[in-house]
């Protein structure tokens, strides 16, 4: 049974570029969370997918944004990279938002230059 | 406003020695009460989860303790070992609207 699986683990790009991150939910999983995590920080919520719908939204610009699809996998898009961007960010899923534990991935590790 | 507060930030004891990880919160409603496990450059891990109604859980080594009066939740770890060299999050899923508060973490270095 896998768990949460994250791709890229490491990505770098400059600023201006764009960037996606893909996220595949642990088995049996509907619901789908993205968050930064800054060096030192704990994760910010990002915002939350629910049958590829946007469910609820923390404090981040519109250049964040993401999609679901209907396996449930998920991105995160971010356009007009900054030097503030680089963090961990974190996939988690569960069955029952809010409740539900959350599983988490690994993490991509975004490097903005 | 809803915040979720740990301390100390960072501890450092050594191989064998118990110790003690605090998190006071402000989430209202309260739902329950996380406290995950991260290690450096991975994704946290869930290590317990305790509702309104629940005061002490344990999983393994670890116990969390949970005062919903005084809003206050403690990990302590017992006889530790270096692999617990790790960050330890409080978390707190804010009932009814799903939104999740983490804590800053404490970042536990043990040496041996």
């Amino acid at each position: 049974d896998a768990g949460v699986t994250q791709s890229p683990t490491h990505l770098i790009k400059t600023r201006g570029q764009q960037v996606t991150l893909r996220c595949s939910p642990k088995s049996g999983h509907d619901t789908v969370s993205w968050y930064q995590q800054a060096l030192g920080q704990g994760p910010q919520f990002i915002f939350q997918y629910y049958e590829e719908e946007e469910r609820q939204r923390g404090n981040f610009p519109d250049r964040f944004s993401g999609h679901q699809f209907p396996n449930y996998s998920s991105e995160l898009n971010v356009n007009a990279l900054l030097l503030g961007d680089s963090a961990l960010y974190l996939c988690a899923s569960s069955l029952v938002a809010g409740t539900d534990i959350q599983y988490f991935g690994a993490g991509t590790r975004l490097s903005v230059l | 406003k809803n915040q979720v507060e740990q301390s100390p930030q960072s501890l450092i004891i050594l191989e064998g020695k118990n110790c003690t990880l605090q998190c006071n919160y402000t989430v209202s409603p309260f739902s329950n009460l996380r406290w995950y496990k991260q290690d450096t450059g991975r994704g946290p891990v869930s290590l317990t989860i305790m509702t309104f109604s629940e005061n002490t859980k344990s999983n393994g080594r670890y116990t969390a303790t949970l005062d919903a009066d005084t809003k206050q939740s403690s990990l302590h770890i017992t006889a530790s070992q270096l692999s617990d060299s790790a960050s330890y999050i409080c978390v707190v899923p804010k009932n009814r609207d799903d939104k999740i508060i983490f804590g800053k973490g404490t970042r536990l270095h043990i040496l041996p």
